[in-house]
């Protein structure tokens, strides 16, 4: 089955400084990337998602690149603020009906 | 829309007690995925329905884990007997083909 890796385990930046979490996927055959925040005491919601027929998706300051030939994609959080410190999944999907999860960056932006 | 709603927020319980957790799915969505999230394995799949069927229950760890869907609206997690290692969040998460999974905001249950 598939196979989703994610780096760092931990992230600290300074507010205002930009912050990039990376995945990997092993199969070929995914197609759907999303991402989700987790605050404390809540379930993961989705912050963006990128399909593989696209390359790069933004929304204001969160971007995702997805790279299909090397089998990777990653989260771009700019003009990093305290309220984005919490834990960030990345996520591929075959077919819409399964889903396979990172482990998981916990993100701290230093005031 | 109400979002995946689960309850109870938190349980506590004895150790060989019965515990039942409980998901409504989003209106429209069939399919529905019980995952249980610790430090040691992060976000881990236990079971998923598809129009109310079980499609995978893989992930159940062992028979002590049971899951129902009696209708396109209800879903449950029991775990009997409970033990302290079953500790940890539970979440329902729903979703319908191209579209993204929703989760619930979790049971967190704690087994003394």
């Amino acid at each position: 089955g598939e196979n989703v890796e994610q780096h760092p385990s931990t992230l600290s930046v300074q507010e205002g400084d930009s912050a990039v979490i990376k995945c990997t996927y092993s199969d070929s055959a995914s197609n759907y990337f999303p991402w989700y925040k987790q605050e404390l005491g809540k379930g993961p919601q989705l912050i963006i998602d990128i399909r593989s027929n696209v390359g790069e998706k933004k929304d204001q300051r969160i971007a995702v690149t997805l790279n299909k030939t090397a089998k990777h994609f990653s989260l771009h959080i700019t003009e990093t603020q305290p309220e984005d410190s919490a834990v960030y999944f990345c996520a591929a999907s075959m077919f819409g009906d399964q889903f396979y999860f990172g482990t998981g960056t916990s993100l701290t932006v230093i005031p | 829309d109400a979002g995946v709603i689960q309850s109870p927020r938190h349980e506590v319980t004895e150790m060989g007690q019965e515990v039942t957790l409980r998901c409504k799915p989003i209106s429209g969505h069939d399919y529905l995925f019980w995952y249980r999230q610790t430090m040691m394995r992060g976000l881990e799949l236990l079971i998923y329905f598809n129009n109310n069927v079980p499609i995978d229950d893989s992930g159940m760890p062992e028979d002590r884990f049971s899951a129902k869907m009696p209708n396109a609206s209800f879903s449950t997690l029991k775990i009997q007997p409970s033990e302290p290692r079953d500790s940890a969040v539970y979440f329902c998460a729903s979703t319908m083909l191209g579209s993204p999974l929703h989760f619930g905001n979790g049971t967190r249950l704690t087994v003394t």
